[in-house]
């Protein structure tokens, strides 16, 4: 089905252990993102790309790093995951049509124990 | 990107009309108005936007006064299933970094029977 896919859905670690988030959207859109929501902060934007190997850090990026080879996938990867980590993490890419809307995925929920 | 404020949450019966507000006292003349939700454990969805004038789609509608400084989107027969955080953001579509978006705490909407 066309869309924007996570993966894992769900995922448990320990602290120190590396995690990655896959993304995956089969619209050919340029921008894709990541947001973490926790609550009480809403979602924050962790980081964007505005194209494959065009990448930058949005608000709270720290403890965080991601890659673009290809337009399609967009991976999210916690080098050394930490309890504060834990948290909804939403993918989401933006449409090509000049008019800024956000299509997000189903989200990633990661517990770091 | 203009600072939106909304209402921390409000109630609407279902059947009625759901009027959701936002305050944008410092738009700019190019920042658009968004609005998105976001059903429970579920990723936001986009609703509608607008510039300066009355938008209509098949979720909702948005009104936004002349002066831009506020703007109301109106769900005209709230079901339960509109049962949701509603965002309400403004910014410049697809120019650099503004290409970021960022969310606030939204106002949740319970509609009951």
């Amino acid at each position: 089905d066309a869309g924007i896919t996570q993966s894992p859905r769900y995922k448990i670690t320990e602290t120190g252990r590396q995690v990655t988030l896959m993304c995956h959207q089969t619209w050919s859109h340029s921008y894709m993102f990541w947001y973490r929501q926790d609550l009480g902060h809403g979602l924050r934007l962790i980081y964007y790309s505005a194209a494959a190997d065009i990448t930058d850090k949005g608000e709270v990026p720290d403890g965080y790093v991601v890659s673009r080879s290809k337009t399609e996938n967009f991976p999210l990867t916690l080098e050394s995951a930490t309890r504060s980590q834990t948290s909804v993490y939403f993918c989401a890419s933006r449409g090509n049509r000049g008019t800024g809307e956000l299509f997000f995925g189903e989200g990633s929920r990661l517990t770091v124990l | 990107d203009a600072k939106t404020t909304q209402p921390t949450s409000m109630d609407c019966a279902e059947g009625r009309a759901a009027n959701l507000p936002c305050n944008h006292s410092t738009i700019s003349g190019n920042e658009y108005v968004y609005w998105y939700r976001q059903i429970h454990s579920q990723g936001p969805q986009y609703i509608i936007h607008g510039l300066k004038n009355n938008e209509t789609n098949e979720m909702a509608s948005l009104i936004i006064t002349e002066d831009r400084k506020s703007s109301t989107l109106i769900l005209p027969h709230a079901t339960l299933r509109d049962t949701a955080v509603y965002y309400c953001i403004v910014r410049v579509p697809n120019t650099g970094t503004a290409s970021k978006l960022t969310f606030g705490t939204g106002t949740r909407l319970q509609v009951t029977l």
